[in-house]
């Protein structure tokens, strides 16, 4: 089973930021947050993972509760290209039980214009 | 080329038919990863090679798939006498190293009829 949860869907305004939550209160301290999106017929594609500092690139911003039980994904200016299912997985950091990557469902992001 | 390269894109077989899904990782890549994606979830993790060496193929269904890296770099995931429910996305995913972020192809469709 996922060891995160996740909105089933959200809605943002083009322009506007977007701000997903995930929820992994059983998170283990040698455990990652990835994020992934996977827009409509494309493979999932990498955007942003943390241990427990914030984290931003040029995708997002990754922020991590002090406890790490819970986290955001921002996107700062959501464009149309954004609409996407975003998954939030945590992913152990030690070799040999970080080989798979246990999906959720996701959460169903849809930019209006 | 930049990303992991995934063949065919579509493949639409007859039941009981064999087929043959290849993939390509990023060039140097050590870790390679096979998950099966069905409509409307997540993916699910199927088989994971280091270099040559299928370390791990615990998520196959059943004795009809099977996967193969001959000499560590292009994969192959063979699924024979195909039925209706391996209808799916078969996505090929590689990382530097088992460590490292991970990404993915495009996916190979595949429907069974």
């Amino acid at each position: 089973d996922a060891k995160t949860t996740q909105p089933t869907s959200m809605d943002c305004a083009e322009g506007r930021a977007a701000n997903l939550p995930c929820n992994h209160s059983t998170i283990s301290g040698n455990e990652y947050v990835y994020w992934y999106r996977q827009i409509h017929s494309q493979g999932p594609q990498y955007i942003i993972h943390g241990l427990k500092n914030n984290e931003t690139n040029e995708m997002a911003s990754l922020i991590i509760t002090e406890d790490r039980k819970s986290s955001t994904l921002i996107l700062p200016h959501a464009t149309l290209r954004d609409t996407a299912v975003y998954y939030c997985i945590v992913r152990v950091a030690n070799a040999g039980n970080n080989r798979k990557l246990i999906w959720g469902l996701g959460t169903s992001l849809a930019v209006n214009p | 080329g930049a990303g992991v390269s995934q063949s065919p894109r579509y493949k639409v077989a007859k039941r009981g038919q064999d087929v043959a899904l290849r993939c390509d990782p990023i060039s140097g890549h050590v870790s390679l990863f096979w998950y099966q994606q069905a409509l409307g979830q997540g993916p699910e993790f199927l088989t994971y090679f280091q270099n040559e060496a299928q370390l791990d193929k615990s998520g196959l269904p059943s004795d009809r798939f099977f996967a193969e890296r001959p000499e560590g770099s292009v994969s192959t995931l063979k699924i024979q006498r195909t039925q209706q429910e391996d209808s799916a996305v078969y996505l090929c995913a590689s990382s530097y190293r088992q460590l490292d972020t991970i990404y993915f192809g495009e996916g190979s469709w595949l429907t069974v009829v």
